[in-house]
């Protein structure tokens, strides 16, 4: 089954504490985001890459890191830095290309404790 | 920069009644636009889109859309709804950015389906 593989499903964090969320796909996409939700405000967008090794910030990248080592991978890193953190985490892969469907991972809920 | 406005942030309705989900998006040149929706602690999911043609777009699970450019409106349609279609509606713009596609989404619209 081709499809994009997010873990944890649920993610705890202690204050000044590294965590990072898996995402794997394995559609051969080129391109891979991340976003953020929260309660009200839709979608926002992290980091997203187009290429290997090479990755862009998105509008809330602050407190947030990634790598993009093979194709398939695009971890995300939520950093100390991150204040409020608490949030559902979704990754996205699609070919590249402005009319191509983003296909979305199933999440990562990270609460803080 | 392109931006989503969905109107309505809930909607209440009941089983068998005709449904609309507002969406409107600021003007472009070229416009990509997306329904997605999501069922409570899931990742999103397709329900259809727009590039180009027809304005009349259908969708999977009976959804339509109607891209209604001097409106600037996408509006999301479904004659007779079922409990199973209580979920979140995103619509999304496509915008492109140095190269890359960003999806610009709007805030969403929460469905409920009352029997």
């Amino acid at each position: 089954d081709g499809g994009i593989t997010q873990s944890p499903k649920y993610l705890f964090r202690k204050e000044g504490q590294n965590v990072t969320l898996s995402c794997e796909q394995n559609l051969n996409h080129d391109a891979m985001y991340w976003y953020r939700q929260d309660p009200g405000q839709g979608l926002r967008l992290i980091y997203y890459s187009q290429i290997v090794n090479d990755f862009q910030k998105g509008d809330i990248a602050e407190g947030y890191s990634v790598s993009r080592e093979k194709k398939e991978s695009f971890p995300l890193t939520v950093t100390s830095a991150q204040k409020n953190p608490t949030a559902f985490y979704l990754c996205a892969s699609s070919l590249l290309g402005q009319q191509e469907t983003q296909y979305f991972g199933p999440g990562t809920r990270l609460l803080v404790l | 920069a392109q931006s989503v406005t969905q109107l309505d942030s809930q909607v209440p309705v009941f089983e068998e009644a005709p449904v609309e989900l507002r969406c409107n998006y600021s003007s472009s040149v070229s416009v990509y636009l997306f329904w997605y929706v999501q069922y409570p602690n899931q990742g999103l999911q397709l329900l259809l889109k727009y590039l180009s043609g027809s304005t009349l777009v259908k969708g999977i699970n009976g959804f339509e859309a109607e891209f209604n450019k001097s409106q600037t409106s996408f509006h999301l349609r479904k004659p007779s709804v079922h409990i199973s279609d209580t979920a979140e509606y995103f619509c999304a713009v496509s915008d492109l950015v140095q190269g890359a596609q960003k999806l610009v989404f709007g805030q969403g619209t929460r469905l409920t389906i009352n029997p």
